[in-house]
């Protein structure tokens, strides 16, 4: 267990809905990191916060957003679904950035 | 921006060594990384190279060449459970202290 808890677990929602995923990082990380794994792909980063604000963005879709709340937990928000959406969300957390751990992912199927 | 290299698959044999190379560009290197993600779970971190030289770690061991832009990974007394992909990540200071992952390589343990 990397002590970071993302919800939901699974997900299938239709095309042209929103969804939102949520993730709690580790006690005490400040850095929350978003990635997207689609089938047989490798990890494609999509944005970083820390403590509250955004630090770099990746090739994260207009259609998507996130944000970091108060209490270091972020969502992502991810709007106007498309098939090729379907894919594992992980977030990751850090705290010196030495490394960074994941959660266990929230699958998004789209239909 | 960066790129990163991997093969994308090797097979070896139960009780064998193998070594997973990493080839990197990128500017504002300031670590390499190595974790293990099998199908469907959450990546884990193996190891880390921010200097040059070896870093041994049990049954794991990992180089860096920071003038070469190159990295392997090597496992040792390969067991079945070593069937996995392995991630080589680059972390970088000029883009948000950000991570970014190579494409993986799914390695095969055989009996």
């Amino acid at each position: 267990d990397s002590g970071v808890t993302q919800t939901p677990k699974h997900l299938i929602t239709a095309t042209g809905q929103r969804v939102t995923l949520r993730c709690s990082p580790r006690s005490g990380d400040l850095s929350v990191y978003w990635y997207q794994q689609s089938l047989d792909q490798g990890l494609q980063f999509l944005i970083q916060y820390y403590n509250g604000e955004e630090r770099a963005k990746g090739n994260i879709l207009e259609r998507f957003s996130a944000q970091q709340f108060p209490d270091l937990h972020s969502e992502l928000n991810l709007s106007s679904l498309e098939l090729g959406d379907s894919a594992l969300y992980f977030c990751a957390s850090s705290s010196t950035g030495n490394t960074i751990y994941f959660g266990e992912g929230s699958w998004l199927t789209v239909v | 921006g960066q790129n990163i290299d991997q093969p994308t698959e090797m097979t070896a044999t139960e009780g064998a060594i193998v070594q997973i190379n990493c080839t990197y560009q990128t500017s504002g290197f300031n670590g390499l990384f190595w974790y293990q993600q099998h199908a469907g779970e959450a990546p884990t971190f193996l190891s880390y190279n921010v200097l040059d030289g070896l870093e041994e770690k049990g049954r794991f061991s990992s180089f860096l060449s920071r003038s070469k832009g190159y990295s392997y990974l090597l496992l040792k007394e390969l067991q079945m459970k070593d069937s996995a992909s392995y991630l080589c990540a680059v972390r970088e200071v000029n883009y948000g202290q950000n991570f970014v992952f190579g494409p993986g390589t799914r390695l095969s343990v055989l009996p």
